[in-house]
């Protein structure tokens, strides 16, 4: 198993600033992914973040917006630039082992 | 592109009873498919792990079953608890280093 935790938890920022959401997993992992859960949504992939890598972003997602680091096995940000309201989810961090995908709790962002 | 549909998207049922909820996907050339449940300012929790290669998994008084070949799993849940309460999402995973695809969910209520 893994245990995963972000920060921050939470969040009210305003329009056109960025914030940056830490994931710490205790175990070293391969591979880390960040999803977004939009209100009264389903979790959408946004990126695959590999250590030592570039990350790999789904369609609708640029790295522009959502800028990713890995700088090693245990840790990854992401970062939501220029925010926006529609910008407004709930950010997941989370690492496969063995099979299995383990999620952190979340960071539950407001955009004014 | 993979899609998963969830029924019913809300469900609310007195203790005790036995319940199945539904997940459907689009694309049957999946790796495998996973049963999470969320809790309100929580992450997700994992239940279930089905690889494509097997047919059910069960834990304790869950079971969940996986027909790969018509895109569907379900997952039953015997003499409902209260603490069952929470949003049962079901995800899939297609092959190499894919993140999961999500349907939107289950809302279930157990009632007192």
């Amino acid at each position: 198993s893994a245990v995963i935790s972000q920060k921050p938890s939470r969040d009210i920022c305003q329009r056109g600033t960025s914030l940056t959401i830490q994931c710490q997993v205790d175990s070293q992992v391969t591979m880390m992914f960040w999803y977004r859960q939009q209100p009264g949504q389903s979790l959408t992939l946004i990126a695959t973040a590999n250590q030592g890598s570039e990350a790999t972003y789904e369609s609708g997602f640029v790295i522009d917006k959502f800028p990713i680091s890995r700088p090693n096995l245990t840790f990854s940000t992401l970062t939501v630039s220029n925010m926006s309201p529609e910008d407004s989810s709930i950010y997941l961090c989370s690492v496969a082992t063995t099979d299995t995908q383990y999620f952190g709790p979340g960071t539950r962002l407001t955009v004014l | 592109k993979q899609e998963v549909t969830q029924i019913p998207a809300a469900l609310s049922v007195p203790e005790g009873e036995n319940l199945v909820l539904n997940c459907s996907f689009t694309d049957s050339a999946i790796y495998n498919l996973q049963w999470f449940r969320q809790d309100p300012g929580k992450g997700l929790t994992s239940l279930l792990l089905i690889q494509s290669s097997q047919r059910e998994q069960t834990s304790g008084r869950l079971n969940a079953s996986l027909d790969k070949s018509s895109g569907r799993s379900t997952l039953y849940i015997a003499a409902s608890q209260p603490g069952d309460s929470a949003t049962y999402l079901c995800a899939v995973k297609g092959g190499g280093a894919d993140g999961l695809t999500f349907g939107k969910g289950t809302h279930l209520i157990i009632q007192p």
